[in-house]
């Protein structure tokens, strides 16, 4: 079974809408990266999380951590088609500076 | 700040051919970079851990020998891989651990090459 597990696996939202996108771990959560892909390109980096409770945002997205039930949240508010992508979570698996990887959440924005 | 750039970023080859794919972090040191392979639609799978000074430490199921690690500095590792074939097509993604302080560190990437081995 995956070790880290995003919901929903994929999301169409109109624009405008808010949406929330959850990572929920079977393991402590040491660094939860939240990060966005473009189909064929590179990751980037959006926030990291690590301590219980912890809310950080950055334009129109949030990201919490919710340390008790090892799990995060991603919000994005009024959704714009420049947030369609991958989303991709991602655990630090310890001391050795690998993260563990979700499956990623497709969001597409619908004009 | 926080840039990588990997190079190339789209390789054609042919089979039995080697391939080097080169990662730079631009603007910050990385002591740590990651090598992932990417199918179609699917997340990240790491290859390697890639420590400058030392061997990369290959992930289980990744032939070391078929996959060539070099991090000869600290902001830039290469990948090789040798003897290439066609299941070997695919996205190679790099990534370079830039140290936060007290922090877990954070995983920057490159924009990716993509391999097709005729």
């Amino acid at each position: 079974s995956q070790e880290l597990e995003q919901s929903p696996q994929s999301l169409i939202v109109q624009e405008g809408k808010n949406l929330t996108i959850n990572c929920t771990s079977s393991k402590t959560l040491y660094g939860l990266y939240w990060y966005k892909q473009k189909y064929g390109e590179g990751l980037i980096f959006l926030m990291m999380l690590q301590k219980g409770g912890e809310e950080k945002s950055h334009e129109k997205i949030t990201a919490k951590l919710d340390e008790k039930k090892q799990q995060s949240s991603l919000h994005i508010t009024a959704s714009q088609p420049s947030h369609a992508g991958i989303y991709l979570c991602g655990n630090n698996a310890g001391n050795n500076r690998k993260l563990i990887w979700g499956l990623g959440t497709s969001l597409a924005v619908n004009p | 700040g926080a840039v990588v750039s990997q190079h190339p970023s789209r390789v054609i080859c042919k089979s039995g051919t080697s391939v080097k794919i080169e990662c730079r972090s631009l603007d910050f040191q990385a002591t740590t970079m990651f090598w992932y392979r990417q199918f179609p639609k699917q997340s990240l799978m790491l290859m390697a851990t890639s420590n400058e000074g030392s061997k990369a430490t290959y992930e289980q199921g990744v032939e070391k020998d078929k996959f060539l690690i070099n991090h000869a500095s600290l902001t830039l590792s290469t990948l090789t891989v040798t003897s290439a074939h066609p299941e070997d097509s695919s996205f190679y993604i790099c990534s370079a651990a830039q140290v936060n302080r007290g922090l877990t560190d954070t995983q920057y990437f490159g924009p990716g090459t993509r391999l097709t081995v005729l």
